[in-house]
């Protein structure tokens, strides 16, 4: 089955710098990696996706990129703020209507 | 956020009693998930139903029990067969293949 492996687990910046957040997949069927934000406490909550026929997107200071054939996908923030602090999940989608999570990167950015 | 909701949202249970998580949405989806999530943990899948009166195992569905007799509803049961209950359980729902999971806000289980 899809197997997602995330790093780093933390990640510190200082504010104004960029942070990337790397994924990796086992599956090479997926076609759908989106990445969610949860807040200490609170729900996940999708920040950007991309698809399989796409290789990058970008939305404000967020951005995913996809290297299908490597079977990597990235999650870039720039010019980062002290509420991007939060715990930020990768995933692949497995054909089954399930997605497969990854472990998880804490990003703090201190002022 | 509000088309995905959860009860309750703080739940304490003594050893050995069965407890029953809600999760109701009105966003018309298909599909649903439940997920456990410990301290500084990803999200591992417990359940799941792609429609109604119809749910496979996830990853770690021993000690949990699901029904979906209803296209809203997708309430777990925690039995007394779980033996470390105490998580954050977050309920999920998609319209369908490939496409984004809304999260309802979570219920936080304490077994005392």
């Amino acid at each position: 089955g899809e197997n997602v492996e995330q790093h780093p687990s933390t990640l510190s910046v200082q504010e104004g710098d960029s942070a990337v957040i790397k994924c990796t997949y086992s599956d090479s069927a997926s076609n759908y990696f989106p990445w969610y934000k949860q807040e200490l406490g609170k729900r996940p909550q999708l920040i950007i996706d991309i698809r399989s026929n796409v290789g990058e997107k970008k939305d404000q200071r967020i951005a995913v990129t996809l290297n299908k054939t490597a079977k990597h996908f990235s999650l870039h923030i720039t010019e980062t703020q002290p509420e991007d602090s939060a715990v930020y999940f990768c995933a692949a989608d497995t054909g089954f209507q399930k997605l497969v999570f990854g472990t998880g990167t804490r990003l703090l950015v201190s002022p | 956020d509000g088309g995905i909701t959860q009860s309750p949202k703080y739940l304490f249970r003594k050893e050995g009693q069965n407890v029953t998580l809600s999760c109701e949405q009105n966003l018309n989806h298909d599909a649903m998930y439940w997920y456990r999530q410990d301290p500084g943990q990803g999200l591992r899948l417990i359940y799941y139903s792609q429609i109604v009166n119809d749910f496979q195992k996830g990853d770690i569905a021993e000690g949990y029990s699901v029904s979906r007799e209803k296209k809203e509803s997708f309430p777990l049961t925690v039995t007394s067969a779980q033996k470390n209950p105490t998580a954050f359980y977050l309920c999920a729902s998609s319209p369908g293949l490939a496409n984004e999971q809304f999260f309802g806000p979570g219920t936080r289980l304490t077994v005392l």
